[in-house]
């Protein structure tokens, strides 16, 4: 079985300051790891992900992860937040074959002027 | 190089009516989701297929839900009869399942309002 936690459902930033969304997950076997975002009123998107390999990946628009096992985390982070980060990010666990991923319940960042 | 497509966007309807929300996956891609995303529930992984044929529907809540893929390339999430409870927006995501890990692409949702 698996599942997500991320801490903090609301995160607020200033612009230019560093954005960090935390994610914690709990695998029975080797993991993926994803990152989505979506902005209002659309569907989400792929922003990064882990599979195997180096494990510091980075995704689209600046952000970045890195998988921690021995934390099991897979921590989200962008150095300078822009205004048009503004959106939910959901951090999401799979394990290997046809299972469905497992969402957690998201993160709301906002980007303050 | 078009991505998942579901219709209508935008559905209003009164309670008891029944509801069809459409979905196309991506061509190629033979594993289909639909999720239905509320406020107070998150994200919620309703049925998924593989291959056309339904592997896992224990999140389809009640026996109004109903959920179909006749062919590789359409889905449709029924309600019937619908009820106010049900207002939400459905995502519906298409994946190829045969990787080693299964990226999911989104298309945009149907916000549902059930009055």
């Amino acid at each position: 079985a698996q599942s997500v936690t991320q801490l903090g459902s609301h995160v607020s930033v200033s612009e230019g300051a560093l954005v960090l969304l935390r994610c914690n997950y709990s695998s029975s076997v080797p993991p993926y790891l994803f990152w989505y975002v979506q902005y209002p009123n659309q569907g989400l998107q792929l922003l990064l992900k882990y599979t195997t390999g180096a494990t510091l990946v980075k995704g689209i628009n600046g952000f970045e992860a890195e998988f921690k096992k021995s934390e099991t985390s897979f921590h989200l982070t962008k150095p300078s937040a822009h205004m048009s980060d503004a959106a939910e990010y959901f951090c999401a666990v799979s394990g290997s074959g046809n299972t469905p991923l497992v969402f957690g319940k998201g993160t709301r960042l906002s980007v303050i002027a | 190089d078009a991505g998942v497509i579901q219709s209508p966007r935008h559905e209003v309807t009164e309670m008891g009516q029944e509801v069809t929300l459409r979905c196309k996956p991506i061509s190629g891609h033979n594993s289909l989701f639909w999720y239905r995303q509320t406020m107070m529930r998150g994200l919620e992984l309703l049925i998924y297929f593989n291959n056309n044929v339904p592997i896992d529907d224990s999140g389809m809540p009640e026996d109004r839900f109903s959920a179909k893929m006749p062919n590789a390339s359409f889905s449709t999430l029924k309600i019937q009869p619908s009820e106010p409870r049900d207002s939400a927006v459905y995502f519906c995501a298409s994946t190829e399942a045969d990787r080693s890990y299964n990226e999911q692409f989104f298309g945009p949702g149907t916000r549902l309002t059930v009055l």
